[in-house]
Formats: C-alpha cells, sequence, structure tokens
C-alpha cells in the first residue's frame, strides 16, 4: 500500500522569499515521487520525478526536491519565488511500472507583492 | 504533438441524463485513467487501463464505465448523472516507468 501526505492545505509567501512545500509518503517498496503543478483552470504539470537515481532532483521554473528515505519525505523547495509560481501543488507517490498513482490533496501557494 | 485530449471542456447535465466523456492520446501509452478532482480532495481515481482490452476499477468507480478498444481512446461513460458526479475530470495518460501526462480537464455540472 502506498499513500501520501502533504502537510500544509495552503502556504503563503511574499515574492522573492524561498518556498517550501512539504510531503511526506510511505511505501512498502521504494516508489517514484513526483511533483505536479496546476495553474488555474489548466490540467496538471509535471515539475519533476524522482526515480531511485540522486536524491536530489531538480525539476522546471527552479524547483527541486530532496528524497530522504530516512524521514520518508520528498519536499518540494525554490530559493525566491515569483508571482507566476501561485498555483495548487501535488506530491504524488508510485511504484514501478504501470501501477497506479497515489496523489496528495494538494497545497495552494500563495505569492503576495 | 498533441498529447493528451479530452472533449467536452465544459458540460451541464440534468439529473438523469447520460454522455460521454472522451479521451485520446497520440503518445501511443499502454496506462489511461481517468481522475476527477474536488476541492480539498486532491485527484481521485476512477478507473484505468493498462492496454487496449483491459479496464480496472480505481478508488471512486460508481457511476461511471470505461472501456479500451484502442490504445488511443479511453471514453468515460456517465450512464445516468447524478449531482454528487459535478467535478472536474481529468484524463491522463503514462508509458512505462514515466510520469502521467495529462489532458486539460472537463468541467462538469449536474443539475
Amino acid at each position: 500500500a502506498q499513500s501520501v501526505t502533504q502537510l500544509d492545505s495552503h502556504v503563503s509567501v511574499s515574492e522573492g522569499t524561498p518556498v517550501l512545500l512539504r510531503c511526506n509518503y510511505s511505501s512498502s517498496y521504494s516508489p517514484s515521487l513526483f511533483w505536479y503543478v496546476q495553474h488555474p483552470n489548466k490540467g496538471l504539470q509535471l515539475l519533476l520525478k524522482y526515480t531511485s537515481a540522486a536524491t536530489l532532483v531538480k525539476g522546471i521554473n527552479g524547483f527541486e526536491a530532496e528524497f530522504k528515505k530516512s524521514e520518508t519525505s520528498f519536499h518540494l523547495t525554490k530559493p525566491s519565488a515569483h508571482m507566476s509560481d501561485a498555483a495548487e501543488y501535488f506530491c504524488v507517490v508510485s511504484l514501478s511500472g504501470y501501477s497506479t498513482l497515489t496523489f496528495g490533496k494538494g497545497t495552494m501557494l500563495l505569492v503576495s507583492p | 504533438n498533441a498529447g493528451v485530449t479530452q472533449t467536452p471542456k465544459f458540460q451541464v447535465l440534468k439529473t438523469g441524463q447520460s454522455m460521454t466523456l472522451q479521451c485520446a492520446q497520440d503518445m501511443n501509452h499502454e496506462y489511461m485513467s481517468w481522475y476527477r478532482q474536488d476541492p480539498g480532495m486532491g485527484l481521485r481515481l476512477i478507473h484505468y487501463s493498462v492496454g487496449a482490452g483491459i479496464t480496472d476499477q480505481g478508488e471512486v468507480p460508481n457511476g461511471y464505465n470505461v472501456s479500451r478498444s484502442t490504445t488511443e481512446d479511453f471514453p468515460l461513460r456517465l450512464l445516468s448523472a447524478a449531482p454528487s458526479q459535478t467535478s472536474v475530470y481529468f484524463c491522463a495518460s503514462r508509458g512505462s516507468n514515466s510520469p502521467l501526462h495529462f489532458g486539460n480537464g472537463t468541467r462538469l455540472t449536474v443539475t
């Protein structure tokens, strides 16, 4: 069985300050982990993925995430928020192959000027 | 490079009506799936398919039917719409060990 918990439903930051979106997972096996972003009235876009290679994963738009097995975490970070980062972010866990993906409930990132 | 195409983008139904949400992908992906997205609930899996002729239920399958006669298409059918099915529906596909590619969604309102 697998599950994912996004620890914050909303995160508010000021433009230019760091972003931290927290995600914890549980999985019986070595998982694949993803972060997706959804802008208003849009589909979901892949930000980055972890598939058992390097534990620090770099994604698009300056985002990165670190896989920490000991903490079962996969937190998403960005050094400096931009207004265009305002969106909803989903952490996703999957086993290998075609197994189904499990989505977190999402974190809404609000960026103020 | 169309990716995953969903139609229609918006739909309003009356309770008891039926309709089919269309989904097509041109990436030769074996895996296709349907999710519904509701506020505060994240995305919940309705049905999925790992290849033509093979479908299976996800987390919330009741009230929905699917079929997979070709690799490209994976329609979702609502046989008798209910207000509880008001939601945004996303179709997604993936290849083996690759991330999901999403369509832009269908916003369905059942009155």
